[in-house]
């Protein structure tokens, strides 16, 4: 049982360039979230997806997209980087998005990203 | 507006002494509230959750406690070790359409020998 896995670990871009991230979750969760941690934000949330076929924009959904491909896995595309978005990208998953203890969010290690 | 504040911003102790962290939320309606533990270069892992009706919750050394009415929260490091130098991150629950937790930025803990 992996929890919550996530690809690359570590990446360096371009401005410019594309990627995708991948995330995927072994918990059979309904919901999957992306977050970015930069210094001194804390946590703000990219994207998340309710259920499987679902996506909703979060706080700060500029400059990317997501593709909930099935329950598991939840990719987060920047189409064209920038030095705005080096950053530090966390997965979550959780069982629901809904109020209640069945929110609790299970995170991946995250992936570094430094855009050039 | 929801917000989460959390208290010291960082704070530094020797081993072997306690420490309370502080989180005052401004979050309605409430539904829980959860400290993350955040190694450096990891994801924040779950400590405890509370719900409206409990005010006290422990995961060994770890205390929270929790006054609904006044909406602040503390989590308390009882005897610390070098291995509870982490971010400590405190992210309320509400009961709303769409995404429902607001986080803290987090009070950065350094535990020095």
């Amino acid at each position: 049982n992996a929890g919550v896995t996530q690809t690359p670990k570590f990446q360096v871009l371009k401005t410019g360039q594309s990627m995708t991230l991948q995330c995927a979750q072994d918990m059979n969760h309904n919901s999957m979230y992306w977050y970015r941690q930069d210094p001194g934000m804390g946590l703000r949330l990219i994207y998340y997806s309710a259920s499987e076929g679902t996506t909703d924009k979060g706080e700060v959904p500029n400059g990317y997209n997501v593709s909930r491909l099935n329950k598991r896995e939840f990719s987060l595309r920047l189409e064209s980087a920038a030095p705005s978005q080096t950053s530090v990208y966390f997965c979550a998953s959780s069982d629901s998005i809904a109020g209640g203890t069945r929110n609790e969010q299970f995170f991946g290690p995250g992936t570094r990203l430094t855009v050039l | 507006k929801n917000q989460v504040e959390q208290s010291p911003q960082s704070l530094i102790i020797l081993e072997g002494k306690n420490c309370t962290l502080q989180c005052n939320y401004t979050v309605s309606p409430f539904s829980n509230l959860r400290w993350y533990k955040q190694d450096t270069g990891r994801g924040p892992v779950s400590l405890t959750i509370m719900t409206f009706s409990e005010n006290t919750k422990s995961n060994g050394r770890y205390t929270a406690t929790l006054d609904a009415d006044t909406k602040q929260s503390s989590l308390h490091i009882t005897a610390s070790q070098l291995s509870d130098s982490a971010s400590y991150i405190c992210v309320v629950s509400a009961y709303q359409a769409g995404t429902a937790l607001i986080f803290g930025k987090g009070t950065t803990l350094s535990v020095s020998s």
